[in-house]
């Protein structure tokens, strides 16, 4: 089965600057990777996602790429604001398929 | 998001005892999931279930077991309970169908945190 590593597990970034989390994936039939956020005590919410036709997908201050040769994707986030601050989980998976692996979270921290 | 529901929100139990959680959906989604989340270890699929008469076992499905009672609710039971089951437990559903640019998005349930001690 898939397996998913996140890298790092806690990040700690000033307000404004930029921060990047690091997902690999072991299965190359995998095609959907998203991206949750999840605040302190709240539910995981869906922020972003890629399928494997595309490298890169922006949604204003947020963004993902996909390199499928070396089976890894990132979150990046700009301009980073303390409502940032969360964990935030990756995934992956095939599309004909509905076990989709979780990385282990990253905990980001905006410092005002 | 309140369409997809949890009861208990909280529940303290013993070892040995049976616990069912429980989760209902109004979003009309065929597909549902259960999750456990523990601290550093991600969300870990539990069970799935593509309709009432579809059961599928995830990673982590020993100790468990669910019933899909109907398209809009989603049981899972711990038979006999143990410690190591203490974590946060996520039911989520998603729609069949791809549409738009969020394929097959996951909506969880606001979670259900089980102690056992």
């Amino acid at each position: 089965g898939e397996n998913v590593e996140q890298h790092p597990s806690t990040l700690s970034v000033q307000e404004g600057d930029s921060a990047v989390i690091k997902c690999t994936y072991s299965d190359s039939a995998s095609n959907y990777f998203p991206w949750y956020k999840q605040e302190l005590g709240k539910r995981p919410q869906l922020i972003i996602d890629i399928r494997s036709n595309v490298g890169e997908k922006k949604d204003q201050r947020i963004a993902v790429t996909l390199n499928k040769t070396a089976k890894h994707f990132s979150l990046h986030i700009t301009e980073t604001q303390p409502e940032d601050s969360a964990v935030y989980f990756c995934a992956a998976r095939y599309v004909g398929d509905n076990d989709m692996r979780f990385g282990a979270g990253t905990r980001l921290t905006v410092k005002p | 998001d309140a369409d997809v529901t949890q009861t208990p929100r909280n529940r303290i139990t013993k070892t040995g005892k049976r616990i069912m959680l429980e989760c209902s959906q109004t979003k009309g989604h065929d597909r549902m999931y259960w999750y456990r989340q523990d601290p550093g270890l991600g969300l870990q699929l539990i069970y799935y279930s593509f309709d009432v008469k579809d059961i599928n076992k995830g990673e982590i499905s020993d100790g468990y077991s669910v019933s899909r009672q109907a398209q809009a609710k989603f049981s899972l039971s711990l038979e006999s309970a143990i410690p190591n089951q203490t974590a946060l437990y996520f039911c989520a559903t998603s729609d069949r169908t791809s549409g738009g640019a969020r394929y097959n998005e996951q909506f969880f349930g606001p979670g259900t945190r089980l102690t056992v001690l």
